[in-house]
């Protein structure tokens, strides 16, 4: 399985934008990126995914880089809610299991 | 929908006692999984399953058995409790496990989490 690399922290002010990396250098061509998140005594949920081009939703944006080897989950405006563990995880095609990483635990500052 | 139904909430265990915990969902899932999660740690897998009558190990799956006998339930049994796999149990589920490419795109369901302690 592809692994993923993510910061063990972040912190940010409210009301300010919020990129979260991941590295996953070694992605395959049937790897699309998915990212979830874990508020506070909840299981996780899902925010955004992406193969290859840039994706938005009302939660959040994934920019992917060319070589597809790292991408960034952008939080437009922060807000205390937003206070999670966040996790980028690669999902192949061909595989049916779905591996979680350790994450980053991103704290927000009112 | 009710999604992704666990229960117990909340169970304590004496080591070497027997348990199941159960996991319903009412999506029409084919996919469906266990999850433990540790104190720091990420979620890891312990089984998974594609479909009705098919199952398949994860990261983690010793000491744990599982079985798929309808599309809406996912038990995951402990056969002889250990304080090892005192930890919280998330089941979760999504439309379609299939290999070929039907799976790769599905968002995955969580439900509430079953904080297990063995003592």
């Amino acid at each position: 399985d592809a692994k993923t690399t993510q910061p063990n922290s972040m912190e940010s002010n409210e009301e300010e934008p919020v990129h979260l990396p991941c590295n996953h250098s070694t992605i395959s061509g049937t790897d699309y990126i998915h990212w979830y998140r874990q508020l506070p005594s909840q299981g996780p949920e899902y925010v955004i995914h992406g193969l290859t081009s840039n994706v938005n939703n009302r939660m959040a944006s994934l920019a992917i880089a060319e070589d597809r080897k790292s991408s960034t989950l952008i939080l437009h405006r922060a807000t205390l809610r937003d206070a999670a563990v966040y996790y980028c995880i690669l999902r192949d095609v061909f595989d049916d299991k779905i591996i979680f990483g350790k994450g980053t635990r991103l704290h927000i500052l009112p | 929908n009710a999604g992704v139904t666990q229960t117990p909430k909340f169970q304590v265990l004496k080591t070497g006692q027997s348990m199941t915990l159960q996991c319903a969902q009412d999506m029409n899932h084919e996919y469906m999984s266990w999850y433990r999660q540790d104190p720091g740690m990420g979620l890891r897998l312990i089984h998974y399953s594609v479909g009705a009558g098919i199952t398949d190990q994860g990261e983690v799956p010793n000491g744990y058995n599982v079985s798929r006998s309808t599309t809406e339930d996912f038990p995951l049994r402990l056969l002889s409790a250990a304080p090892s796999q005192t930890s919280v149990y998330f089941c979760a589920s999504s439309y379609s496990g299939l290999p070929g490419g039907q799976g790769s795109t599905d968002t995955q369901y969580f439900g509430p989490g079953t904080r297990l302690t063995v003592l």
